[in-house]
């Protein structure tokens, strides 16, 4: 069974710093990737997703993420927050070669970025 | 740009009712899928859909049943709803499997 893991409730930042939000996967295949992000009263949105090729995907609204398949990993990053990246983050996983293929979600990590 | 269209932002509904929350994307994707978001627990997929009347168990598919007769619309049923059906439902869909999905707003039942 594929899962996905967000180890952190919420990450605390300062405005400027460098944020990092934390997702791990579980697939049997191979896994297509994806991070959104959810703002208050609002549906969710996509920021960026990993399918093949380079390891470091680059978003929307300056975010990136490192696809690492040795540590099954594929943490959110982005340079400098903003206040206005406080948020929801949601991680997703795919595996191409599970019957279904469905889309597994992780249980989600509220971004505080405090000015 | 890819609208997804929940048919009501909130609901309230008694225990033991039929409740229908209805569905409906305008790009002509092949997939859409159920989900419902409770804190702390993200967001568990209810059901999903890869064509038109096919459909296929999630990972909490009890106590719901769904609904595709056409391409664009993708129904959602609590056949008797219960307190603990409580939560927001959120729909998607996606063009293929390796590309993103398109969410509703999102409808938060309230069952009493």
């Amino acid at each position: 069974a594929q899962s996905v893991a967000q180890p952190e409730d919420q990450v605390n930042v300062a405005e400027g710093n460098p944020l990092t939000v934390k997702c791990t996967y579980s697939v049997s295949g191979n896994p297509y990737l994806f991070w959104y992000v959810q703002y208050p009263n609002r549906g969710l949105q996509f920021l960026l997703k990993y399918i093949t090729g380079d390891n470091l995907v680059k978003g929307s609204y300056g975010f990136e993420a490192e696809f690492n398949k040795s540590q099954t990993s594929f943490h959110l990053k982005k340079p400098s927050a903003l206040v206005s990246d406080s948020a929801l983050y949601f991680c997703a996983v795919r595996d191409i070669k599970a019957a279904g293929n469905k889309l597994t979600f992780g249980g989600g990590t509220r971004v505080l970025v405090k000015p | 740009d890819v609208k997804v269209t929940q048919s009501s932002r909130y609901l309230v509904k008694r225990t033991g009712e039929k409740v229908f929350l209805e569905c409906v994307q305008d790009m002509d994707h092949e997939n859409m899928f159920w989900y419902r978001q409770d804190p702390g627990l993200g967001l568990r997929l209810i059901y999903f859909s890869y064509d038109v009347k096919m459909k296929e168990k999630g990972d909490i598919p009890e106590g719901y049943s769904v609904s595709r007769e056409k391409k664009e619309r993708f129904s959602l049923i609590l056949e008797s709803a219960s307190t603990n059906q409580t939560s927001m439902y959120l729909c998607a869909s996606s063009f293929q499997w390796n590309t993103e999905a398109f969410f509703g707003q999102g409808t938060r039942l309230t069952v009493v």
